[in-house]
């Protein structure tokens, strides 16, 4: 089925550890993107793309990287983890058709840091 | 800064009642506005996107309402169900900064 795909579902990481997050997409979307959810706090905007080499800074971008090689993959790694990192991520992806987007989102990751 | 406000939190009805959830944003210069239902431990799924132009969407019992001038936008559920809970949340895509933004979400509860 068509969609966005995050790996892993779930992930233990001792404080320090690095890890990436894989989120894949097969719609051809250019938009993809990086969300955080944390009780009380929502969706808040880690990093995001508009295309394949071109990457920007979302709310909560301190501690993460991405990169954009391919339409299809926008990996998120956490360089050295952190108990603040501990939060279920959702990768999603959108098209534009003129100055309208539809999103779509993955399942998410649900990350534990200890 | 774009900041999206969502009333009530949590919502309790019994089964049939019709109810409207609210969405609040302080910048008028959006894109969309989208609503999404997200059940417990799930991703999201996209419920219904109102362009800026617009003034509604229905899709089957969901009719979303877009008041971009006052920054209002209302979901409205006819004859809820059980199935119906879950956590709904909106985002406006903001024309300024190109980012979607969410509010906290309101958490409905359908009593059988």
């Amino acid at each position: 089925n068509a969609g966005v795909t995050q790996t892993p579902k779930f992930q233990v990481l001792k404080t320090g550890q690095s890890m990436t997050l894989q989120c894949a997409q097969d719609m051809n979307h250019e938009y993809m993107s990086w969300y955080r959810q944390d009780p009380g706090m929502g969706l808040r905007l880690i990093h995001y793309s508009v295309g394949a080499g071109i990457t920007d800074q979302g709310e909560v971008p301190n501690g993460y990287n991405v990169s954009r090689s391919t339409t299809e993959d926008f990996p998120l790694r956490l360089l050295s983890a952190a108990p603040s990192q501990t939060s279920v991520y959702f990768c999603a992806s959108s098209y534009f058709t003129g100055a309208v987007q539809g999103y779509t989102f993955g399942s998410g990751t649900r990350l534990t840091v200890v | 800064k774009q900041e999206v406000t969502q009333i009530p939190a949590a919502l309790s009805v019994p089964e049939g009642e019709n109810l409207v959830l609210n969405c609040s944003f302080t910048d008028s210069a959006i894109y969309n506005l989208q609503w999404f239902r997200q059940d417990p431990g799930k991703g999201l799924t996209s419920l219904l996107l109102i362009q800026s132009s617009q003034r509604e969407q229905t899709s089957g019992r969901l009719n979303a309402s877009l008041d971009k001038s006052s920054g209002r936008s209302t979901l409205y559920i006819a004859a809820s169900q059980p199935g119906d809970s879950a956590t709904y949340l909106c985002a406006v895509y903001s024309s300024n900064t190109g980012k979607l933004i969410f509010g906290q979400g309101t958490t409905l509860q359908v009593k059988p």
